[in-house]
């Protein structure tokens, strides 16, 4: 069964740099598009970041908001995805979730598997 | 940047179809992705690639993608199918993924 659970999350106070972790089971993790989507609450998703399969670069991209705070790593060896938050608002606030995405070529597409998220409270 | 625009909300009655807009700038030329979300659970994907289903939804859930306006239909709508449902596309020009605001379905 294909897995993605992530961990991290809690209280932390602004100006904090708390780190995420995605742990993956159940498929070939190298091969996949990570991406991390958050959802602040009683608000919509809103996409963080990706990070490519390493055969592409791993090259990351993040949203404007989260730009030059934020930073998108995998570990391919132990199956994990980060996402390390630095510089923390309490407008970062929200349910952080991680996802597989389906895009074949380094192309991001669908995410067809989400953990269940883990709540993050800036305050 | 690129831009999705949904309705805030659409209501429909029991085996009625629900039809759930998603306008953007030449969104034909992309492909478009429509996530359900129910109260205090992950987003499910429903359909990908503009109208196509992942195994397990049912075949209920339709979607298409012409001009500027994607839709998602949910034929014979039934009240577990009552959500918040997003589109999605990847916006090459930016190699960014992008998000709709999310439409609120209800069943009356």
């Amino acid at each position: 069964e294909v897995q993605l659970v992530e961990s991290g999350g809690g209280l932390v106070q602004p100006g904090r740099s708390p780190r995420l972790s995605c742990t993956t089971s159940g498929f070939t993790f190298g091969d996949y598009t990570l991406n991390w989507v958050r959802q602040a609450p009683g608000e919509g998703l809103e996409w963080v970041g990706f990070i490519r399969s390493l055969a592409y670069g791993g090259t990351t991209k993040y949203a404007a908001s989260v730009k030059g705070r934020f930073t998108i790593s995998r570990d391919d060896s132990k199956s994990i995805a980060y996402l390390q938050l630095n510089s923390l608002k309490t407008e970062d606030t929200a349910m952080y979730y991680c996802t597989r995405d389906t895009g074949l070529l380094g192309r991001p597409d669908a995410f067809d598997v989400w953990g269940q998220g883990t709540f993050l409270t800036v305050s | 940047s690129y831009v999705l625009t949904q309705p805030p909300s659409v209501s429909v009655a029991p085996g009625q179809a629900a039809r759930i807009a998603c306008g953007g700038n030449s969104i034909e030329t992309k492909s478009v992705h429509w996530y359900q979300q129910k109260p205090g659970q992950a987003p499910v994907l429903v359909v990908y690639d503009d109208s196509d289903r992942p195994s397990g939804i049912p075949e209920r859930f339709s979607g298409s993608n012409s001009g500027s306006t994607a839709t998602l239909t949910i034929s014979r709508v039934e009240a577990g199918d009552e959500a918040d449902y997003y589109c999605q596309v990847w916006d090459g020009s930016s190699d960014h993924v992008v998000f709709g605001g999310g439409t609120k379905l209800t069943v009356l």
